[in-house]
C-alpha cells in the first residue's frame, strides 16, 4: 500500500512556457501533500505544504506565484511552474501523508524538469 | 534548520555494518529515514517518535534519543541493496508534519 504517482516522470519545456505537474496517491487519502525541489547530490528541500481544500503554504523564497499549487482533492494535487526558466530545471518530488499519529510521507517517483 | 548527518558517505563490504547519524538543534517532535537510490523518489524506512524509542525491521534499525536531539540508523550485515543515500527528516515540535531533511549520508556496498 501507500502508493503515490506523479505525472510526467520527465519533461522538457521552452524558456516562458508553463509546465504542470500532478502528485496522485492511490491507494489511500492525502490529507496532506508536500512539493520539494532537489537538485542533483543534494537534499530534499520543501517547497510547500498543501491541506486538501486550503490554500498551500511556501516555504520561504519561494514564490507563489510562479510555483502554483492546487489540492483539489484527498487524492491529487497539482504544481504549476509558471513562465518557467533555466534555472527552474530540477528533480520535483511530491510526497503525501495520509493523517494518523505517525503520518510518515511517501514519496511519488519525481519529475525532471528541463527548461531549455 | 537543516540536521546534521554523519559520515557523508560510506564504503563497505558486503556483510559489514554501519552506522548513520542525525543531529539536530532544535527540540525534535519525530525523525524520519529514508533511503534513495540515484534517479528514484525516496523510500521510507521508518519513524522514530518517543525519545529513546528504538525500531526496526530486518537488519536495519534506528534509535532516537530525544534529549540529545539525534538519531542514528543502524545497518548490521549489509547487503547490496542497501547501497544508496540515506536521509533522515526531521519534524521540530509544533511544525506541523514538515520535514527538514539532512544532507544525506552516501552509502555504498561492494561485493
Amino acid at each position: 500500500g501507500a502508493v503515490v504517482s506523479q505525472h510526467p516522470s520527465w519533461v522538457i519545456c521552452k524558456s516562458g512556457t508553463s509546465v504542470k505537474i500532478e502528485c496522485r496517491s492511490l491507494d489511500f487519502q492525502a490529507t496532506t501533500m508536500f512539493w520539494y525541489r532537489q537538485f542533483p547530490k543534494q537534499s530534499l528541500m520543501l517547497m510547500a505544504t498543501s491541506n486538501e481544500g486550503s490554500k498551500a503554504t511556501y516555504e520561504q523564497g519561494v514564490e507563489k506565484d510562479k510555483f502554483l499549487i492546487n489540492h483539489a482533492s484527498l487524492t491529487l494535487s497539482t504544481l504549476t511552474v509558471t513562465s518557467a526558466h533555466p534555472e527552474d530545471s530540477s528533480f520535483y518530488i511530491c510526497s503525501a501523508s495520509g493523517g494518523g499519529q505517525l503520518y510518515e510521507q511517501y514519496f511519488g517517483p519525481g519529475t525532471r524538469l528541463t527548461v531549455t | 534548520q537543516q540536521p546534521v548527518q554523519s559520515p557523508q558517505a560510506v564504503i563497505l563490504r558486503e556483510g559489514e555494518d554501519a552506522v548513520i547519524n542525525c543531529s539536530s538543534s532544535k527540540a525534535l517532535y519525530s525523525v524520519h529515514w529514508y533511503r534513495q537510490k540515484h534517479g528514484e523518489a525516496p523510500v521510507f524506512l521508518m519513524i522514530l517518535l518517543k525519545g529513546g524509542e528504538q525500531k526496526g525491521h530486518d537488519k536495519i534499525s534506528a534509535s532516537f534519543n530525544e534529549k540529545k536531539q539525534q538519531s542514528s540508523l543502524y545497518l548490521t550485515a549489509s547487503q547490496l541493496s542497501y547501497s544508496g543515500t540515506y536521509f533522515c527528516g526531521t519534524e521540530l515540535k509544533g511544525s506541523a508534519r514538515q520535514l527538514t531533511f539532512g544532507s544525506g549520508t552516501q552509502l555504498t556496498v561492494l561485493p
